[in-house]
């Protein structure tokens, strides 16, 4: 079964600045399609970016980029500078060609004005 | 256009009792999800439909768990016999097909078993 492990519990960034989240999984398959979610607290999942597999470049959606490097299973968002709305928990996500679609246990990211 | 809805919101039973959770998915996207999500963790799947049939059902924990869709739209999730354990936030998504699509989320139902 494919996991998606998040292994950041939470994280900090200044306004204006530039902050990591990291995500790793693991699965068998070589096509399926990853996912970053933004959940604030209305509770509402929003789609930041999404990537797939099959596509060797990273992709960018403005302030928001990943470094999918597919060899280690790993795909990190980037989000350049930092505003106050980015504060949210945010999931990585796995979805297999089959529809099988896996979170991780989210990153709570808080900006600092 | 208008997004994926849900309702109720909240809702709180006493355990024991059975409780329906809808999803109003977008129109016309024939995909619809659910999703578990206890507090503080991540997004448990529980059940997709493609159309009016759920070929996959792996994810319900348990038997006291069903969930149907009627007419390529509308999808209910039912829970019998609620444990204190069942409560959590439902969501509901949607996509326009299976496989690549980007699910679109709904807000929500925050179910709490007394």
């Amino acid at each position: 079964a494919q996991t998606v492990t998040q292994s950041q519990p939470e994280m900090s960034v200044q306004e204006a600045e530039t902050v990591t989240l990291s995500c790793t999984y693991d699965t068998s398959e070589s096509d399926y399609y990853l996912f970053w979610y933004k959940q604030p607290p209305s509770r509402q999942m929003i789609l930041v970016i999404r990537q797939e597999a099959y596509k060797q470049q990273n992709a960018t959606e403005n302030r928001f980029s990943v470094n999918f490097q597919k060899a280690a299973k790993s795909f990190s968002l980037k989000i350049s500078d930092s505003q106050l709305g980015d504060a949210a928990m945010y999931f990585c996500a796995y979805r297999s060609k089959d529809n099988d679609m896996r979170f991780g246990a989210g990153t709570r990211l808080t900006v600092k004005p | 256009g208008a997004g994926v809805s849900q309702s109720p919101s909240n809702k709180v039973t006493e355990k024991g009792k059975d409780v329906e959770l809808r999803c109003d998915p977008i129109s016309g996207h024939t995909a619809l999800y659910w999703y578990r999500q206890s507090l503080g963790q991540g997004l448990e799947f529980l059940i997709y439909f493609q159309g009016n049939s759920a070929p996959d059902k792996s994810g319900l924990p348990s038997d006291r768990f069903s969930a149907e869709r009627t007419g390529g739209s509308v999808s209910t999730l039912t829970i019998q016999r609620t444990q204190q354990e069942d409560s959590a936030v439902y969501l509901c998504a949607s996509s326009q097909n299976s496989g690549p699509d980007t699910q679109y989320f709904g807000p929500g139902t925050r179910l709490t078993v007394l």
